[in-house]
């Protein structure tokens, strides 16, 4: 089992350019979620969901957009990318409360 | 909203014994986590604490207090390949708040 896996795992965009991160997971886990970790931060709440066909706003949501046609797949676009978006993403899976589960990473950077 | 506090660095030697304070403020929560990440790695889970009191893990022990709106995670007969950093997190209706994390040095 792969477990969690992010596409790709490392970008550079241009400002204004899009793009479409992609997580999926093998795992049968109802939530999924993504993050961004900026240096000297934790981990931020961009968007997530609670099943195939949800989503629903974290903490930082502006300039992105998700989709979760399919339950083991969860995309992060960006429209219009902004150096402010330069960070590292991570993807994250959950079956319960307790433990969420994380993808490798996918680091962009926005010139 | 919700927010936690946890020390920026920590360094000891192998060995040693580490604990890593995190204060919190929220209006409510179902646990505290706590997650540890290596340099370029991925946040990987360690412990949860669902209900007042320790739970151990191993060479790793977690506490919270919410009386207190207190945990700690306490890292026993630290090794090398301990160095990483650690987070704590509110979880809150399957959502994560993370805290700024500490970055835990162990030295020969």
């Amino acid at each position: 089992n792969a477990g969690v896996t992010q596409t790709p795992k490392f970008r550079v965009l241009k400002t204004g350019q899009s793009m479409t991160l992609l997580c999926a997971q093998d795992m049968n886990h109802e939530y999924m979620y993504w993050y961004r970790q900026d240096p000297g931060m934790g981990l931020r709440l961009i968007h997530y969901s609670v099943g195939e066909g949800t989503t629903a706003k974290g903490e930082v949501p502006d300039g992105y957009n998700v989709s979760r046609l399919k339950k083991q797949n969860f995309l992060l676009g960006l429209e219009s990318a902004a150096p402010s978006q330069t960070s590292v993403y991570f993807c994250a899976t959950a079956g319960g409360e307790e433990t969420q589960y994380f993808g490798p990473g996918t680091r962009l950077l926005v010139l | 909203g919700q927010s936690l506090e946890q020390p920026s660095e920590v360094t000891a030697v192998e060995g040693a014994i580490v604990q890593i304070n995190c204060t919190y403020q929220t209006s409510g929560f179902y646990g505290l986590s706590w997650y540890q990440q290596h340099d370029g790695g991925a946040p990987t889970f360690l412990s949860y604490n669902a209900l007042d009191g320790l739970e151990e893990t191993g060479r790793f022990s977690s506490f919270l207090s919410r009386s207190d709106s207190y945990g700690y995670l306490l890292l026993q007969e630290l090794q090398m390949k301990d160095s990483a950093s650690y987070f704590c997190a509110l979880t809150n209706d399957y959502k994560l708040s993370f805290g700024a994390g500490t970055t835990v040095t162990v030295r020969a």
